[in-house]
């Protein structure tokens, strides 16, 4: 069975740093793009970026580049994301989820999210 | 930046068909696909590749495509139904993947 466990909800003030993970189960981690999506509170989806596990090939949605950084450390089946310095515009439930490489890209699994709140 | 448009809402009785859309240039020559999210639940793939649906989602979920317009349909609505839809495709080069706004289905 396909799992993705994200790490707790998290609660920081505006310029911390903050690095969420994402742990992958029951399928073969290397072999398969993962990708996060965010979701602004009463909000919808938004596409951040993916990642594949394998090579650490990661591909930005062009409003997250430069904005967060995706990695992956694949000895522990493990995504992650990162801030280097927070703002109150990142206060959002952020989902991973397995990629299907089709054309495009889309999620089959997706990990329970991760609540972040930034506020001073 | 591409964009996908959907409607904010849809309303529909129990028993009745709602029909979701979901429009954007691209939509000629990319596939979509559907996700269901329910209050305080993570999104779940009800429509793949336009048209296909994945195991263990119920019938009464289809998917068509017409030009520029992608339709979620769902025949004999239940009550569980109510939640929000996410379209989702990419630009017309394939670079970069995209979500619609959502719609927020309302089962009366």
């Amino acid at each position: 069975e396909v799992q993705l466990v994200q790490s707790g909800a998290e609660v920081k003030k505006p310029g911390e740093s903050l690095k969420i993970s994402c742990k992958g189960s029951g399928y073969s981690f290397t072999s398969y793009w993962i990708g996060w999506v965010r979701q602004m509170p009463g909000k919808g989806l938004e596409w951040m970026g993916i990642i594949y596990p394998g090579d650490s090939d990661t591909r930005y949605s062009p409003s997250f580049q430069g904005q967060v950084t995706i990695s992956a450390d694949k000895s522990i089946s493990t995504a992650y994301l990162q801030w280097s310095s927070l703002k109150a515009s990142d206060t959002a439930m952020y989902y991973c989820a397995k990629v299907v490489a089709a054309s495009p890209y889309y999620f089959d699994y997706w990990g329970q999210g991760t609540l972040v709140t930034v506020s001073s | 930046s591409y964009e996908l448009t959907q409607p904010p809402s849809v309303s529909v009785s129990p028993g009745q068909t709602a029909r979701i859309t979901c429009s954007g240039d691209a939509l000629p020559k990319q596939y979509a696909y559907w996700y269901q999210q329910k209050p305080g639940q993570a999104p779940v793939l009800v429509i793949y590749k336009d048209s296909e649906r994945p195991s263990g989602i119920p019938e009464r979920f289809s998917g068509s495509s017409s030009g520029t317009t992608v339709t979620l349909t769902i025949s004999g609505v239940q009550a569980e139904d109510e939640a929000d839809y996410y379209c989702q495709s990419a630009d017309s080069s394939g670079t970069y993947e995209v979500f619609g706004g959502g719609t927020k289905l309302t089962v009366l």
